[in-house]
């Protein structure tokens, strides 16, 4: 059973406009969540987090929005920018406990 | 600013053999953990360790497979008689967990080791 799901494979957007990223989660003793960007051939890339405690975090252009009731979160990228196209990696943890789950990730692509 | 280095880069090894993996953390972190990587699914947790000692191993891990950080700092992952299904990417993390609660442990990934076993 796959503990984080992100059911986009893809999502396609033009420069300048938002990229939503889903990722819904099921074990409830998640409290921390993560996102990553991964270029090919490299490894994943820590962008941004959020703790259960929190709704919403923000560092420029990448917020995070967390739904606890829904076990869902999601990444608003404002303005998406054609560097932004790469695979993005939802993460979820319990607090201090180490291992992190991934989702299968979300191609982004950022058109000009 | 030093990141999560890894060594090789790439192995081409034939089935059966045995091969080795490095992983150098980040210099102050206490935490480095081990990932597996397959073609369309993001990574999957192997083991982690907490300074020298070995936390957690995760079913994933057969007995083929051997992980060590003797001095808490680099690590090494040994596969023996590997087979075809080993192929992927193996990737390696690493993360400061500090004493006080507050803290959650950000895991800092290295650009890991692509397998491929012929």
């Amino acid at each position: 059973d796959q503990q984080v799901k992100q059911n986009s494979p893809s999502l396609s957007v033009q420069e300048g406009r938002i990229s939503i990223l889903n990722c819904d989660y099921t074990n409830s003793m998640f409290d921390y969540f993560l996102w990553y960007k991964k270029y090919p051939a490299e490894g994943p890339t820590f962008l941004i987090s959020i703790s259960s405690i929190k709704d919403k975090n923000e560092d420029g252009r990448f917020t995070v929005f967390l739904n606890k009731s829904a076990k869902h979160l999601s990444l608003h990228i404002v303005p998406s920018q054609p560097g932004d196209s790469a695979v993005y990696f939802c993460a979820a943890s319990r607090h201090r406990a180490g291992k992190s789950t991934f989702g299968d990730g979300t191609t982004l692509t950022v058109k000009p | 600013d030093t990141g999560v280095s890894q060594d090789p880069r790439h192995k081409i090894t034939k089935r059966g053999q045995n091969v080795t993996f490095r992983c150098d953390p980040i210099s102050e972190h206490n935490r480095l953990y081990w990932y597996r990587q397959t073609l369309g699914q993001g990574p999957e947790f192997l083991t982690y360790f907490q300074n020298e000692a070995q936390l957690e191993k995760s079913r994933l891990l057969s007995d083929r497979f051997s992980a060590e950080r003797p001095k808490g700092s680099f690590s090494t992952l040994e596969i023996q008689r590997t087979e075809q299904g080993d192929s992927a990417m193996y990737l390696c993390a690493s993360s400061l967990l500090a004493g006080y609660s507050g803290n959650t442990d950000t895991q800092y990934f290295g650009p890991g080791t692509r397998l491929t076993v012929l």
